[in-house]
């Protein structure tokens, strides 16, 4: 059973557009991470959200964890060539201090100029 | 530079043989992970080691031992390889708790044949 459900899965777009991609489950999370891949490298840390409706924003990228905890969201504005790359999300359960991150399957984004 | 390095970064076995994958990192991190990242299957994890002298199974530790050498190191060891064990195997860190994020080291690619 995957905890945690990305979507959507593959988002083609052109450079200034908008986008937003989900991460749900039916699970809460006491923290939630989103990170970026490039194709050959590890995951990079974009940002942590820990409080229910927190949004923190990043530049172009506001992220978003729902009120419940169960979900998040990733919105990026007027998309560029560079946000190219698999995005994942991560949650840590709650009640399980100090165990590993559970990752979704991940939104493979392709921005084109 | 600080962060995770992970050695061999690509590798081909012979089915049945047996490897070990190094990692080691520099930020005095606590906590350390491998995972594998398959297509279409996300990032599962196989071992990780809440602190030195522990080490507990995740999602998919079949084939596997780990060793937590010291604080730095965690080393992955494959004793007889199959074919399903192909993938990309990333090893992680992390200071503490859920709120922080992992630092990932670049990956090696395993091909089993």
């Amino acid at each position: 059973t995957q905890l945690l459900e990305q979507s959507p899965q593959f988002l083609s777009i052109q450079e200034g557009e908008n986008l937003t991609v989900y991460c749900n489950s039916s699970s809460v999370f006491s923290s939630l991470q989103w990170y970026r891949q490039e194709p050959g490298e590890g995951p990079v840390l974009l940002v942590t959200v820990v409080t229910g409706g927190e949004v923190k924003k990043l530049k172009r990228l506001t992220f978003q964890f729902g009120d419940a905890r169960k979900d998040s969201s990733l919105h990026i504005t007027a998309a560029q060539t560079g946000d190219t790359g698999l995005y994942l999300c991560a949650g840590a359960q709650l009640g399980q201090a100090g165990t590993a991150l559970i990752f979704g399957k991940g939104t493979t984004l392709s921005v084109s100029s | 530079n600080a962060g995770v390095t992970q050695t061999p970064k690509f590798q081909v076995l012979k089915t049945g043989q047996s490897m070990t994958l190094q990692c080691a990192q520099d930020m005095n991190h606590n906590s350390m992970y491998w995972y594998r990242q398959d297509p279409g299957m996300g990032l599962r994890l196989i071992y990780y080691s809440a602190s030195e002298g522990t080490t507990d199974k995740g999602e998919v530790p079949n084939g596997y031992n780990v060793s937590r050498l010291n604080k730095r190191e965690f080393s992955l060891r494959l004793e007889s390889a199959a074919p399903s064990q192909t993938s990309v195997y990333f090893c992680a860190s992390r200071v503490g708790g859920s709120a922080y994020g992992y630092t990932f080291g670049s990956g090696t690619r395993l091909t089993v044949v």
